[in-house]
């Protein structure tokens, strides 16, 4: 089954970028999808296809994808983006959605 | 507004059943597929069953195969999970989701969670 690699923290501090990977084979050929959760809530979704956001998501939020690694960046970080992050893509060969382990952001 | 809302979480003794349902409203539920994904305490998301638009279609996640069964029932507007056969593995919030419209879109609504602990 695919596996999507998510590192388990990110430390940053506020105002600086922080950049939060998902790791999984080929996976530049997929469509990624980043969900932010803070504590007690549902989860968010903050990017979609890759790059592209939701309505109502700030233009700090961007993202990229190529060869083995999808990446969430946060530009101008502040204490609010602090949170779970986590990546996600249909896997067509199994059918299936999958989820990245989740990523802890820090704003130090 | 767009809203999906979870019930039937509860406490379950390990071997015994549960029965989940997700209310949607402020979107044409019939147009959509529909999700449930799990959160363990302190762990990740889990997704572990989607169900097509019209109901036909269904797919689980190994973990929980032969022993959960979605459904739904679009003249109610309607979602459920029959869990059987339940562990202590099977303690969670489950979430409700709602996919867009392709897949290449990601889940867009999320309901708030129905928490299940299976404890003797």
């Amino acid at each position: 089954s695919y596996v999507l690699t998510q590192p388990p923290s990110v430390s940053v501090a506020p105002g600086k970028t922080a950049s939060v990977t998902c790791g999984g084979d080929n996976i530049g050929t997929k469509s990624v999808h980043w969900y932010q959760q803070k504590p007690g809530q549902a989860p968010d979704l903050v990017v979609y296809d890759n790059r592209d956001r939701p309505s109502g998501i700030p233009e700090r939020f961007s993202g990229s994808n190529s060869g083995e690694t999808a990446t969430l960046t946060i530009s101008r970080v502040e204490v609010g983006d602090e949170a779970d992050y986590y990546c996600q893509v249909w896997d067509f060969s199994s059918d299936r959605w999958v989820f990245g382990g989740g990523t802890k952001l820090t704003v130090l | 507004q767009v809203q999906l809302v979870e019930s039937g979480g509860g406490v379950v003794k390990p071997g015994g059943s549960l029965r989940l349902s997700c209310a949607a409203s402020g979107f044409p539920f019939s147009d959509y597929y529909i999700s449930w994904i799990r959160q363990a305490p302190g762990k990740g998301l889990e997704w572990i069953s989607f169900i097509s638009s019209s109901g036909v279609y269904t797919k689980y996640s190994d973990s929980v195969q032969g022993r959960f069964t979605i459904a739904r029932d679009n003249t109610k507007n309607s979602l459920y999970l029959q869990m059987n056969s339940l562990t202590a593995a099977d303690t969670a919030v489950y979430f409700c989701v709602r996919e867009a419209s392709t897949r290449q879109l990601g889940m867009d609504v999320w309901g708030q969670g129905t928490t299940v602990t299976v404890s003797s």
